[in-house]
């Protein structure tokens, strides 16, 4: 079935250690997004990419990368940068055209930093 | 800053609706309005979206005001399964879709 795919759903990280959380659609959508989301809290959008090899910065893109190498596939890099990292990632993603026009969300990537 | 604007939290007793309301004074021509829910630590689930008309499907209503600047999201007979976080987006339909910004959402929760 298609979807998209987030990998690890739990992930545990040392201080100062670069981790990458993986994010894998085969919905053929051009569009995707990073959004984090931290406990009570609405999401807000780390980065987000239109098309292969272009992508832009969200709200809060400080501390984090990505690349968009592939239309299915979008990682994110959690750098050492980032100084508050723990949250629950989520990966979303968007055609350029549809029906119904809606965003398609993975299930999530909790990350723990010790 | 998100473009809309939502009540923090709301009650509703099970079997009755359950009435959300939005607001998105900002909205542009091209622009439609989408709600999502969460349920803890799931990613969002699409509810229903529109453009000036009401919309309903098998989950929900939508009623959107003449003038397009808020908006109501109607779940008709809540269930203790319909306890959730509600999120209303504004965004504009095919080509470029841009930055999507989600604000803290309705927190919903459902008493039997």
């Amino acid at each position: 079935d298609g979807g998209i795919t987030q990998s690890p759903k739990y992930l545990f990280r040392k201080e100062g250690q670069n981790v990458t959380l993986s994010c894998e659609q085969n919905l053929n959508h051009d569009a995707m997004y990073w959004y984090r989301q931290d406990p009570g809290q609405g999401l807000r959008l780390i980065y987000y990419s239109q098309i292969v090899n272009d992508f832009q910065k969200g709200d809060i893109a400080e501390g984090y990368s990505v690349s968009r190498e592939k239309k299915e596939s979008f990682p994110l890099t959690v750098t050492s940068a980032q100084k508050n990292p723990t949250a629950f990632y989520l990966c979303a993603s968007i055609p350029r055209t549809t029906n119904t026009g809606e965003l398609f969300f993975g299930e999530g990537s909790r990350l723990t930093v010790l | 800053d998100a473009k809309t604007t939502q009540p923090t939290s709301m009650d509703c007793a099970e079997g009755r609706a359950a009435n959300l309301p939005c607001n998105h004074s900002t909205i542009s021509g091209n622009e439609y309005v989408y709600w999502y829910r969460q349920i803890h630590s799931q990613g969002p689930q699409y509810i229903i979206h529109g453009l000036k008309n009401n919309e309903t499907n098998e989950m929900a209503s939508l009623i959107i005001t003449e003038d397009r600047k808020s908006s109501t999201l109607i779940l008709p007979h809540a269930t203790l399964r319909d306890t959730a976080v509600y999120y209303c987006i504004v965004r504009a339909y095919g080509g470029s879709q841009g930055n999507l910004i989600f604000g803290k959402g309705t927190k919903l929760s459902v008493k039997p």
